[in-house]
């Protein structure tokens, strides 16, 4: 079975500093995606970043961005100028290529210190 | 574009009682997932309707149950409930069967007394 696995429970971040959060991941499947998603106090499950297994290059999205090692199964999450709005739990997740089910790791608590 | 919509926010029920969450998936939006979230589980994934099949069940009992309407809307429901099923529910939507992202509502706080 599939798992991801968070070894940082929490974080702390100067702001404007940059933070990586780690994930790594076990599979056997060749077909898969990676997220990182962001949840704030609100609860509401936000997309951060996504990364297609198939593609090398590493999945950017403005502040934040991606290292994925597909061999090595890790998935770090990187996030440059970090703001206070940053701060949230931030869940590492695999899916398979063929389902829409979710595999969430146990979550990094960030916190982004003025 | 309107959200995925999760009624009620909040819910409080007695233990032995049954419960109905619904969500309403973005329009256009064929595949819903459901999942619980608790501080000592973590997000655990219960299952996945894609026009109005259940396409994918993780490993809860049956007392966890849901469906699917033509209009994609879905329900989950939990029978004979148990303090532990208090918990976060949070539906996912997406916009195929196999689509890159799956949008969050923000979930339903159902708290079992």
């Amino acid at each position: 079975a599939q798992t991801v696995t968070q070894s940082q429970p929490e974080m702390s971040v100067q702001e404007a500093e940059t933070v990586t959060l780690s994930c790594t991941y076990d599979t056997s499947e060749s077909d898969y995606y990676l997220f990182w998603y962001k949840q704030p106090p609100s609860r509401q499950m936000i997309l951060v970043i996504r990364q297609e297994a198939y593609k090398q290059q590493n999945a950017t999205e403005n502040r934040f961005s991606v290292n994925f090692q597909k061999a090595a199964k890790s998935f770090s999450l990187k996030i440059s100028d970090s703001q206070l709005g940053d701060a949230a739990m931030y869940f590492c997740a695999y899916r398979e290529g063929a389902t829409n089910k979710l595999i969430f790791g146990t979550g990094t608590l960030l916190a982004v210190q003025p | 574009k309107a959200g995925v919509t999760q009624t009620p926010r909040y819910l409080i029920k007695t233990r032995g009682q049954q419960v109905t969450l619904s969500c309403s998936p973005i329009s256009g939006h064929r595949s819903v997932s459901w999942y619980q979230q608790t501080p000592g589980q973590g997000l655990q994934f219960l299952f996945e309707y894609f026009s109005e099949t259940q396409r994918n069940k993780g490993n809860f009992p049956g007392r966890f149950s849901g469906r699917q309407f033509s209009n994609s809307r879905s329900e989950m429901n939990v029978s004979t409930l148990e303090l532990g099923d208090s918990a976060l529910y949070l539906c996912a939507s997406s916009i195929s069967g196999t689509g890159l992202e799956a949008f969050f509502g923000q979930g339903t706080r159902l708290t079992v007394v």
